[in-house]
């Protein structure tokens, strides 16, 4: 089993609507956890941390399930710039910086 | 401010030549990373320091090389480069330890034949 697992995708949701995926880690000692956005032949970017109380920004929530290890990503009324990749980075420590393969969301006129 | 910079952009090698990637970085970061992103898998992790004059293993390290000799500079080396290094190469940086943001660079594709 993969430590930081994702659905690859690809998600091809209309302009407007909901979109939401989700990261499952397997370290239970995991203590920091990130979504991070590429654009297609571009750098990783920093999109949002997640923290446990969870957190929002905008069009963008991210969540925390400690118990049942995973992270989530939610997008309301989704822009055609949404289009991306999304990665989920779980960080126990500089040498257990995992990241996972990346969601990929298409949005669509 | 450039952030994170990476040379070269692209390059082609042939199977046993070597080369050497540079990243540098203007925001006085103690830690920086080296990445290769491959289809399907994700980033993973070749070498990282923690510091400048530091370097430790990541969790591909095979036949690649690192040093820090100044802390805004790190450096990755293949001494004899294989077809499986055919990869998208990313360095990052951060403050501090693997909790905090990591800036990237623009990438390095390499090819090699």
């Amino acid at each position: 089993r993969k430590e930081v697992e994702q659905d690859p995708g690809p998600f091809n949701v209309p302009e407007g609507a909901t979109v939401a995926f989700n990261c499952t880690y397997s370290n239970s000692a995991s203590q920091s956890f990130f979504w991070y956005r590429q654009d297609c032949r571009k750098e990783p970017k920093l999109l949002m941390s997640v923290y446990s109380s969870g957190n929002e920004d905008g069009r963008f929530t991210a969540q925390l399930n400690r118990a049942s290890q995973y992270i989530s990503l939610l997008i309301r009324d989704s822009k055609l710039s949404d289009s991306a990749t999304y990665l989920c980075v779980v960080n126990g420590s500089a040498s257990k910086i995992i990241f996972g393969s990346g969601t990929r969301l298409s949005i669509r006129p | 401010n450039a952030g994170v910079t990476q040379t070269p952009k692209f390059r082609v090698l042939k199977t046993g030549q070597s080369m050497t990637l540079l990243c540098a970085q203007d925001m006085n970061h103690e830690y920086m990373y080296w990445y290769r992103q491959d289809p399907g898998m994700g980033l993973r992790l070749i070498h990282y320091s923690v510091g400048e004059g530091t370097t430790a293993k990541g969790e591909v390290p095979d036949g690649y090389n690192v040093s820090r000799l100044k802390k805004q500079n790190f450096l990755l080396g293949l001494e004899s480069a294989a077809p499986s290094q055919t990869s998208v190469y990313f360095c990052a940086s951060s403050y501090s330890q693997g909790g905090e943001t990591q800036y990237f660079g623009p990438g390095t594709r390499l090819l090699v034949l």
